[in-house]
């Protein structure tokens, strides 16, 4: 079955800094990768999401890339701010399946 | 639209008693799918419903747990007799067709057993 790794499993970075988080997958047949944001003690919530059929998406601060040859895709966050302080988790499914099959999660901190 | 309700938000129980966390889905979505996070880790899926339908529990342990989604009324994630083990959050998605996409999550369901 799908296996997702994600790391660092904690990131600290200087306000106004970016931020990169990396996950890989391992099964090829994947093609469906959201990333969610999860506040302390709260839902967790879909921020971006990528398919297959494409490389990249923007959504103002925030961009996913997906290498599907090296099965890797990664979240970028630009200008970070205070309120980008959470735990962020990515995953991965397939079109056919509605499992989401998720990584461990990286805490990212801002440092003001 | 009040989104994925779930209650109750907090639940203690004493090892051996039954834990029933409750999921009313969204408007119009007829697909429940249950999680369950373990501190610091993400999430790990339990079962999918449709009304009246278990579609998939391939992630829910075969003892002691059950889902039901009836007709009326929400869905439930029932534990029986419960060990120190099962302490975790527990969420529900909803969505308006099959597939990963557009779930959107509950607020979940904090089970801390003693």
């Amino acid at each position: 079955g799908e296996n997702v790794e994600q790391h660092p499993s904690t990131l600290s970075v200087q306000e106004g800094d970016s931020a990169v988080i990396k996950c890989t997958y391992s099964d090829s047949a994947s093609n469906y990768f959201p990333w969610y944001k999860q506040e302390l003690g709260k839902r967790p919530q879909l921020i971006i999401d990528i398919r297959s059929n494409v490389g990249e998406k923007k959504d103002q601060r925030i961009a996913v890339t997906l290498n599907k040859t090296a099965k890797h895709f990664s979240l970028h966050i630009t200008e970070t701010q205070p309120e980008d302080s959470a735990v962020y988790f990515c995953a991965a499914s397939m079109d056919s399946n509605y499992q989401l099959i998720w990584g461990a999660g990286t805490k990212l901190i801002i440092k003001p | 639209n009040a989104g994925v309700m779930q209650n109750p938000r907090h639940l203690v129980r004493r090892r051996g008693q039954e834990a029933r966390l409750r999921c009313s889905p969204m408007k119009g979505h007829s697909h429940v799918y249950w999680y369950r996070q373990l501190p610091e880790e993400g999430l790990k899926f339990m079962v999918y419903l449709q009304k009246e339908n278990i579609i998939d529990e391939s992630g829910m342990p075969k003892e002691r747990f059950s889902a039901e989604f009836p007709k009326e009324g929400p869905s439930i994630l029932r534990i029986q007799q419960v060990v120190r083990g099962d302490s975790a959050a527990y969420f529900c998605a909803s969505s308006s067709g099959t597939g990963p996409y557009g779930y959107t999550f509950g607020s979940g369901t904090r089970l801390t057993v003693v």
